[in-house]
């Protein structure tokens, strides 16, 4: 079946510090990844997507490439601010009728100290 | 505000009691998926609905469990005979067809003694 493994947490940064946040993936098919962020009391909320090898998703600074070969698809933000403290998590999706049913990693919580 | 809304936030419940959490999606959006999330795990997917139909129901949804969409607006998750591995944080997110981006509700936390 599909699983996703996110690197253990939590992870601390000092503000403007370079983040990565690593995710890989085991699926069957060609999945669409994502990466979902909850901030601190609201629900989770998509951070960014990527839908097939070697797309890059981006916003709000925050990149990540889906690379087939490495089934990977890492976060990554050159410079974290306070307000970037949150869990991130990321996920698949094999697509097709069920484009909606999400596999999810178990998170990863940031934490970004000024 | 029209995003996803649940009720309630959090239920407390003795062992043996029957529960009912209700969601309302973003209204023009078809689909509407429940989740379980435990503590430090990451969200867990156990039914969708596309309209009023329910399309697939994941091994994790006990005989116990039930969800309903009956007019394919709001949706209701059941749980008879609670026990406290049902203890759990319950997300219902809701979508446009075909995407996999799903707007989240804040979740019901369920804690049962």
């Amino acid at each position: 079946g599909n699983s996703v493994t996110q690197m253990e947490g939590p992870v601390t940064l000092s503000e403007e510090a370079f983040l990565t946040i690593n995710c890989t993936y085991t699926a069957t098919g060609y999945p669409s990844l994502f990466w979902y962020v909850q901030y601190p009391g609201e629900g989770l909320q998509l951070l960014l997507k990527a839908t097939k090898a070697d797309d890059k998703g981006s916003n709000k600074g925050f990149e990540a490439t889906y690379r087939k070969e490495t089934t990977s698809f890492h976060l990554e933000k050159g410079s974290v601010q306070v307000s970037d403290s949150a869990v991130y998590f990321c996920a698949l999706t094999a697509g097709g009728t069920s484009y909606g049913k999400l596999t999810f990693g178990q998170g990863t919580i940031l934490t970004v100290h000024p | 505000d029209t995003g996803v809304s649940q009720d309630p936030r959090h239920k407390i419940t003795k062992r043996g009691q029957n529960v009912t959490f209700r969601c309302d999606p973003i209204s023009e959006h078809n689909r509407l998926y429940w989740y379980r999330q435990t503590l430090g795990q990451g969200p867990e997917f156990l039914t969708y609905f596309q309209n009023e139909a329910q399309l697939e129901k994941s091994r994790l949804l006990s005989d116990r469990f039930s969800a309903e969409r009956p007019k394919g607006s709001f949706s209701t998750l059941e749980i008879q005979r609670t026990e406290q591995g049902d203890s759990a944080m319950y997300l219902c997110a809701s979508s446009e067809l075909n995407t996999g981006e799903l707007f989240f509700g804040e979740g019901s936390r369920l804690t049962v003694l």
